[in-house]
């Protein structure tokens, strides 16, 4: 079964080091990856996705996720911590079951927090 | 940008009533969907659809149904309301075919709780 692991609950980060939020996945075949982000009480906010091509991806809010097929991760990761950057972080991976649908899978989500 | 508007931000019911969530977006997107966020379990798909009147059945369709009888309007039915549909219920839309892999955009989301 297709699945998408987020081991941390929560990420505790002081402002300026920098951060990580790891993923990991299951799929067959080549995984389509998304990050999104979940401020309070609002939708999610579409932050980068791979597709295929270079595993560095570059997103929105200067954040970025490595891609690597070896270990099945796709970490997003930022050099310099904001207090903004404090929010819910989900990642997602496109189904790739036979009827092709497109819909996502997502993780369980882990909550950020930016300390000053 | 792509907007997504959810008509309510909050609504309270009561258990066995009908209930009615809508969904407007203004990009023309073909696919729209309807998820449930609830803690430490993410998003769970309920029900989607590829085209007007075009509608599949998600991971969690039981005590639900849908409607879009429209391109831009996707509507999520609760049949007989119950407590455990209390949740928070998020809509998106996406353009593209069926399996493309353009992102999804998301509504502020409606918390509704069943009483």
């Amino acid at each position: 079964a297709q699945s998408v692991a987020q081991p941390e609950d929560q990420v505790n980060v002081a402002e300026g080091n920098p951060l990580t939020v790891k993923c990991t996945y299951s799929v067959s075949g080549n995984p389509y990856l998304f990050w999104y982000v979940q401020y309070p009480n609002r939708g999610l906010q579409f932050l980068l996705k791979y597709i295929t091509g270079d595993n560095l991806v570059k997103g929105s809010y200067g954040f970025e996720a490595e891609f690597n097929k070896s270990q099945t991760s796709f970490h997003l990761k930022k050099p310099s911590a904001l207090v903004s950057d404090s929010a819910l972080y989900f990642c997602a991976v496109r189904d790739m079951g036979s009827s092709n649908t497109g819909k996502l899978i997502f993780g369980q989500g882990t909550t950020l927090q930016v300390k000053p | 940008d792509v907007k997504v508007t959810q008509s309510s931000r909050y609504l309270v019911k009561r258990t066995g009533e009908k209930v009615f969530l809508e969904c407007v977006q203004d990009m023309d997107h073909e696919n729209m969907f309807w998820y449930r966020q609830d803690p430490g379990l993410g998003l769970r798909l309920i029900y989607f659809s590829y085209d007007v009147k075009m509608k599949e059945k998600g991971d969690i369709p039981e005590g639900y149904s849908v409607s879009r009888e429209k391109k831009e309007r996707f509507s999520l039915i609760l049949e007989s309301a119950s407590t455990n549909q209390t949740s928070m219920y998020l809509c998106a839309s996406r353009s593209g075919g069926r399996g493309d892999n353009q992102p999804q955009h998301f509504g502020d989301g409606t918390r509704l709780s069943i009483l």
